[in-house]
């Protein structure tokens, strides 16, 4: 089965670039994704990666993906104060229904970004 | 991006009660939705996958008696939970497929007294 698995807690100074890790276990995903939670509210889609690409840059955010070590990360360039939330790194079940997209989720790593 | 909403965005009810939340894809279509749970500080539970048109499907653990599902059309699914009691208080997120993003609604905070 798939299992993600994600740093509990990073503490960054506002302007430093925040790194958040993930690794999965299931080679066979398609998509992987990054998902942020503010408190009280849902999840925002922040970016998402195809397992055929290495990187992926958007703006202020660039993902890179391993597929040899199952690795994902996400770079938050100039990380202010409105980046503090929780960030989840997610799956997409390869075995779900045709256009489900059914996710695994990691636990979330919280971000604090200190002033 | 797509949006997807959730009603009500809070509740607060007695024991025993029933409570309906419902979600809806406002701008897209979803054969499929899911049903999660979010205790504090935790990750999303998945609980249920939403099908239109047939049975949910529930995860290992989730009571379907307890949490019952309709998807009712394209852009509507709603989870019905039957004679709340304390421990059912969580926050419960949906979200819907639009090929290749899954979008979360904003989730509802259920306390049951």
């Amino acid at each position: 089965g798939e299992d993600v698995e994600q740093s509990l807690f990073l503490s960054v100074r506002e302007g430093d670039s925040s790194v958040i890790n993930c690794t999965y276990t299931d080679s066979s995903s398609t998509y992987l994704y990054w998902y942020k939670q503010e408190p009280g509210a849902g999840l925002q889609l922040l970016t998402y990666i195809f397992s055929n690409m290495d990187m992926k840059q958007d703006q202020r955010l660039t993902v890179l993906l391993n597929k040899k070590d199952k690795h994902l990360s996400l770079r938050i360039a100039d990380t202010q104060t409105g980046d503090s939330a929780i960030y989840f790194c997610a799956e997409a079940d390869p075995y779900s229904g045709a256009g489900s997209y059914q996710l695994t989720f990691g636990k979330g790593t919280k971000l604090s970004v200190i002033p | 991006g797509a949006v997807v909403s959730q009603h009500p965005s809070r509740v607060i009810c007695k024991s025993g009660t029933s409570v309906k939340i419902e979600c809806r894809s406002l701008d897209f279509q979803a054969t499929t939705m899911f049903w999660y749970r979010q205790f504090p500080k935790q990750s999303l539970m998945l609980m249920a996958t939403s099908n239109e048109g047939s049975k949910a499907t529930y995860e290992q653990g989730v009571e379907k008696d307890k949490f019952l599902i309709n998807h009712a059309s394209l852009t509507l699914s709603t989870l019905t939970v039957t004679s709340a009691h304390p421990e059912d208080s969580s926050f419960y997120i949906c979200s819907a497929p639009l090929a290749p993003r899954q979008y979360f609604g904003p989730g509802t905070r259920l306390l049951v007294l």
